[in-house]
Parts: C-alpha cells; structure tokens; sequence
C-alpha cells in the first residue's frame, strides 16, 4: 500500500488568500487525485492530478480557484486561491492502487476567515 | 450524472447489537469500495467488491455485492465502541472509471 503524506495537516486562512496543499507519495503512481470534504460531508472529487500535463477538472470547479501541478509521479500540489469562508473544507489527495483501493492522505483541514 | 445513494446518514447503537449501511448507485458499477472515517481521521479502505453477488467477511464485517452490481451492504455484527465512525461506499464507475462516494453513514455506538 502507498504511503501519502499531505502538508500542512491543518491551516487558518484569511480570506482573499491562497493557500498550496502539497501531497508526497513514497512510489510512483500513475493517478493521483484532489477531493473535498465539506463538514459533515462526503468526498466530493474536485480533479485528477496528470503528469505533464494540465489537471482534469470534475463539474462545479475550475482551474483558476483549484490550480493543480503534478511534476512528477510522486507529488502533486493543489492550490485553493482566493478563498473564502464557503472553502473551508477538508481537502485529500488521494492515489489509486491499480483499479483497486484508493489510498488517502492525512487531509488538510482549511479553515477561512 | 451517476450517484450513488447510502442509507441511513446516522445509526445510533447500544453496543452489541447489529449494524447494516445500505448503498445504491443509478447505474452499474464495475467495483465498489468500503472505507472507515474516524472521528478527524481521513478514510481507510476496508475492502473491494467485484464479482457479481459476491460477498465477504472481516472478522465482524460482512460485505455484500448485489447480482445487478448496483448495490451494496456493509452488515457488523455485535458491534463495539471501536466501531464508531462514518462508513462511506463508493462505486466505480463502469464509464468513466472514477469513484464515486456515498454521503456516508455515521455510526455511534452506546456502550
């Protein structure tokens, strides 16, 4: 199984700030993923990470809130710029392990105010 | 878009009595999923369904994959205060496959 570890664990923002999540990965792997944990909520998938090239983004959110790098097989970062109170969330990156499980990190727990 | 529905969102238990969450997906999943969230921790996986019908057993833990590969069930047994926290399914789709998760169940279990 992988291990992921995902930086900062938790974070206090003002808003109109950006904030960058970063997510290591002990082995290579080919997806990585980015969701959202809303309090109280399920994990919503906000994009796939893809090595060299640019993110694939699910309905509902965009690059230029969520921007994603993934400069190699190992790392990913996600961005949430701009914030505001409505992104506070807990914020997991995740990695599949083939088509079997997916393995998360530690999550982020964002807090706006 | 595809879902998957979970039921119930909160089951209250006294301990040592039995435990069931229920998934539903609108279309036919290729797989599914089972995770443990505790209290401020992240997801764990529990355990992969694939085949048609197909069920498994963990210690307490019964998984169920249903014929039409559209639905799902996580039974415990004689729960216990470890037990406490959100099951969560989710399906993979046949599509496009990405998972997607059920709202969760929380589970609380009263010693």
């Amino acid at each position: 199984s992988a291990v992921i570890s995902q930086k900062p664990s938790r974070d206090i923002c003002q808003r109109g700030t950006s904030l960058t999540i970063q997510c290591q990965v002990d082995s290579q792997v080919t997806m990585m993923f980015w969701y959202r944990q809303q309090p109280g909520q399920s994990l919503t998938l906000i994009a796939t990470a893809n090595q060299g090239s640019e993110a694939t983004y699910e309905s509902g959110f965009v690059i230029d809130k969520f921007p994603i790098s993934r400069p190699n097989l190992t790392f990913s970062t996600l961005t949430v710029s701009n914030m505001s109170p409505e992104d506070s969330s807990i914020y997991l990156c995740s990695v599949a392990g083939g088509e079997v499980e997916a393995f998360f990190g530690q999550g982020t727990r964002l807090t706006v105010v | 878009g595809q879902q998957v529905m979970q039921i119930p969102q909160y089951q209250h238990v006294q301990e040592g009595e039995d435990f069931t969450t229920y998934c539903n997906s609108s279309t036919t999943l290729s797989n599914i999923q089972w995770y443990k969230q505790r209290p401020g921790g992240h997801p764990v996986f529990l355990i992969q369904l694939v085949k048609s019908g197909e069920v498994k057993k963990q210690k307490r833990l019964t998984f169920q994959f249903g014929e039409a590969k559209k639905n799902s069930s996580l039974h415990i047994t004689a729960t216990q205060t470890t037990d406490v926290g959100t099951y969560f399914c989710a399906g993979r789709s046949s599509n496009t496959g990405k998972l997607i998760f059920g709202q969760g169940t929380t589970l609380q279990v009263k010693p």
